[in-house]
């Protein structure tokens, strides 16, 4: 079936120890993108790629970086991790258009000791 | 501001009864609103599109109405079930046209169906 992959489940790091978050579709979609949610809080959109196009939202802090390398894979740095940043990160697609609907993962769960 | 509410509180209802969660927003206009399901643990599952022009849209055992005047959206369930315990996401979208959507959030309601 065509889904949308993310790997690890599970991470843990470190503070201030990089961690790279991996996203990979068989859906062929044009549109990547990064939410970000905490517990009990709605997803919030950190970037996302149109093809290899970058957008990054306003507020997203630098610490956070991603990479497109091609259609299917999308990851997501972030350099120095502190402890505000343990959070569920989801990844979705969607297709070309100002109408989709998203098609997410099932997410990596980040904790931060 | 712009803000999204969602039923803070869990919702608990009696299973074969119908369910109504609630999605109100300040100072958005949206193009399009979109439900989604989501499980502990879990991503988000797309549900039901509604565009603003649309004041209701069903499917199977779901409704969703779309009232701009009142900058409100209803999500129905009717005889609910148990598998439908879930927390359920509304997400405006605010269709700003080109070649992608970007859906804003909110926090979601849980739904708690008691057999």
């Amino acid at each position: 079936d065509a889904m949308v992959i993310q790997n690890p489940r599970y991470q843990v790091t470190q503070f201030g120890k990089p961690v790279t978050l991996s996203c990979s579709q068989t859906l062929n979609h044009n549109v990547m993108y990064w939410y970000q949610q905490k517990s009990s809080q709605a997803p919030k959109l950190l970037f996302h790629y149109y093809d290899k196009d970058f957008n990054n939202e306003a507020d997203t802090p630098d610490n956070f970086q991603s990479r497109r390398p091609n259609t299917s894979f999308c990851f997501l740095d972030i350099r120095s991790p502190g402890l505000g940043d343990a959070a569920m990160y989801l990844c979705a697609t969607s297709g070309r258009g100002s109408n989709e609907k998203l098609f997410f993962g099932s997410g990596t769960q980040l904790s931060v000791l | 501001s712009q803000k999204i509410e969602q039923n803070s509180e869990a919702l608990n209802i009696q299973e074969g009864k119908t369910a109504t969660l609630t999605c109100n927003y300040t100072n958005y206009s949206p193009a399009y609103l979109q439900w989604y399901r989501q499980d502990p643990g879990r991503g988000p599952v797309f549900l039901l599109l509604i565009r603003e022009n649309e004041k209701e849209k069903r499917k199977e055992r779901l409704k969703v109405t779309f009232d701009t005047t009142l900058k409100q959206s209803l999500f129905h369930i009717t005889a609910s079930q148990p598998a439908d315990s879930a927390t359920y996401l509304c997400a405006l979208d605010m269709g700003w046209g080109g070649a992608t959507n970007k859906l804003i959030f909110g926090t979601g309601t849980l739904l708690a169906v008691q057999p």
